[in-house]
């Protein structure tokens, strides 16, 4: 079946330095994206989603890039702490709204050193 | 709100044993799931229920079995756990707005 991929398993950044990690996905259908954030020890918490309708949405210090010619997704984390260091994932969900199923993908390892 | 709640946090099971996973949620939503993390790997669904008395399998639902209690509790059972069974499990929830919310997580050994 189709699945959500992620371009690069780690990142290593630089405090106040920006991130920018990234998601391929494959199935052309999908039309919510999220983004999660998971500490170690603890189940991923959400950060932010785009719907297909967009092609980006900023929240606090984030922004979600949709790239549907491409299929990628983006997240990009400004001016990155060391509290940011945790692993991301991507989610797309297929489906229709109220009976979303979600796809992860492997997650990206990102790592803000002092 | 406590959110999404898990029992228990970590578990021993020899090979064979049956045990079974709590979780409940107290944020009124309608769907609920329940997903295995191993090492290196992404999440993946083992069974869902969109709604109080239904649910569905997922990608990798064979040796579990699920019950949508009420609208609150999902709860997955191992019927006869195996060592390829040991893993981090995980519960999630979603409303209208189809963000999933998870829960801490259940650690699982099995001998």
């Amino acid at each position: 079946g189709e699945s959500v991929g992620l371009h690069l398993p780690t990142l290593s950044v630089q405090e106040g330095d920006n991130s920018i990690i990234n998601c391929a996905y494959s199935n052309s259908a999908s039309d919510y994206f999220i983004w999660y954030k998971q500490e170690s020890g603890k189940g991923p918490q959400f950060i932010i989603d785009i719907r297909s309708n967009m092609d980006k949405r900023q929240g606090q210090r984030v922004t979600v890039l949709l790239n549907k010619t491409v299929k990628h997704l983006s997240l990009q984390i400004a001016a990155t702490q060391p509290g940011d260091s945790a692993v991301y994932f991507c989610a797309e969900n297929m489906g229709s709204p109220g009976s979303y199923i979600p796809t992860f993908g492997r997650g990206t390892s990102l790592i803000v050193h002092p | 709100n406590a959110g999404v709640t898990q029992t228990p946090k970590f578990q021993v099971l020899k090979t064979g044993q049956s045990m079974t996973l709590q979780c409940a949620q107290d944020m009124n939503h309608n769907s609920m799931y329940w997903y295995r993390q191993d090492p290196g790997m992404g999440l993946r669904l083992i069974y869902y229920s969109a709604s109080e008395g239904t649910t569905d399998k997922g990608e990798v639902p064979n040796g579990y079995n699920v019950s949508r209690l009420n609208k609150r509790e999902f709860s997955l059972r191992l019927e006869s756990a195996a060592p390829s069974q040991t893993s981090v499990y995980f519960c999630a929830s979603s409303g209208l707005q189809e963000t999933q919310y998870f829960g801490p997580g259940t650690r699982l050994l099995v001998l």
